[in-house]
């Protein structure tokens, strides 16, 4: 079984702040790694995934994300905010397992910027 | 439409009644997951479909939860004898087979009172 910790459920950062959400995993197969963005009323919406390669992934709106199997972690960067990135962040694991690529989500972290 | 579709938005029941939420997948996703947002909790997998059949139903929680998916489009989340509990937001999202990327609906509100 695998699980996902994010140990920060707020963050309130300046704008123009940079930012890391933390996330670490369990599991005892190699998975794929995810970060989701949660923006009010909305859907979850993919910023980046890791399935392998390169550990440093980019992805959408500027963030990116460093994958560290020695410290089974996965934590989400961005250099500078902005207001609009005000949201909630899911990381999230799947077995990498062709054919079911259920997630086993974290509880989020909620990133709030400060004008 | 062009992305998942999720009807009702928001459903508020009574306690003990049946309710039925719908998921309209994209359009050639082979793959279907249901998964259960609780406030303050992250998304959980309840169920996931390969085209019409239920290849993994290990989320459900209990006897009370199912889902159909008879031609391998649209699917149906059904939940009898519905309890406070229950109340939480329940995602849909599809992916092509093999492929990593799921895209979610905005989920259906469902509030047991």
């Amino acid at each position: 079984a695998q699980s996902v910790t994010q140990l920060d459920s707020q963050v309130p950062v300046f704008e123009e702040a940079p930012v890391e959400l933390r996330c670490n995993y369990s599991s005892s197969v190699s998975v794929y790694l995810f970060w989701y963005v949660q923006y009010p009323n909305q859907g979850l919406q993919l910023l980046l995934k890791y399935l392998s390669g390169s550990t440093l992934v980019k992805g959408i709106n500027g963030f990116e994300a460093e994958f560290n199997k020695s410290q089974t972690s996965f934590h989400l960067r961005k250099p500078s905010v902005h207001i609009s990135d005000t949201a909630e962040y899911f990381c999230a694991v799947s077995e990498s397992n062709f054919g079911n690529e259920k997630l086993t989500f974290g509880t989020g972290t909620r990133l709030t910027i400060i004008p | 439409g062009a992305g998942v579709s999720q009807t009702p938005s928001n459903k508020v029941t009574e306690k003990g009644k049946y309710v039925e939420l719908r998921c309209d997948p994209i359009s050639g996703h082979t793959a279907l997951y249901w998964y259960r947002q609780s406030l303050g909790q992250g998304p959980e997998f309840l169920i996931y479909f390969q085209g019409t059949g239920a290849a993994d139903d290990s989320g459900l929680p209990n006897d009370r939860f199912f889902a159909v998916r008879p031609e391998g489009s649209v699917s149906t989340l059904k939940i009898q004898r519905t309890e406070r509990g229950d109340s939480a937001v329940y995602l849909c999202a599809s992916s092509l087979l093999g492929e990593t990327e799921a895209f979610f609906g905005q989920g259906t509100r469902l509030t047991v009172v």
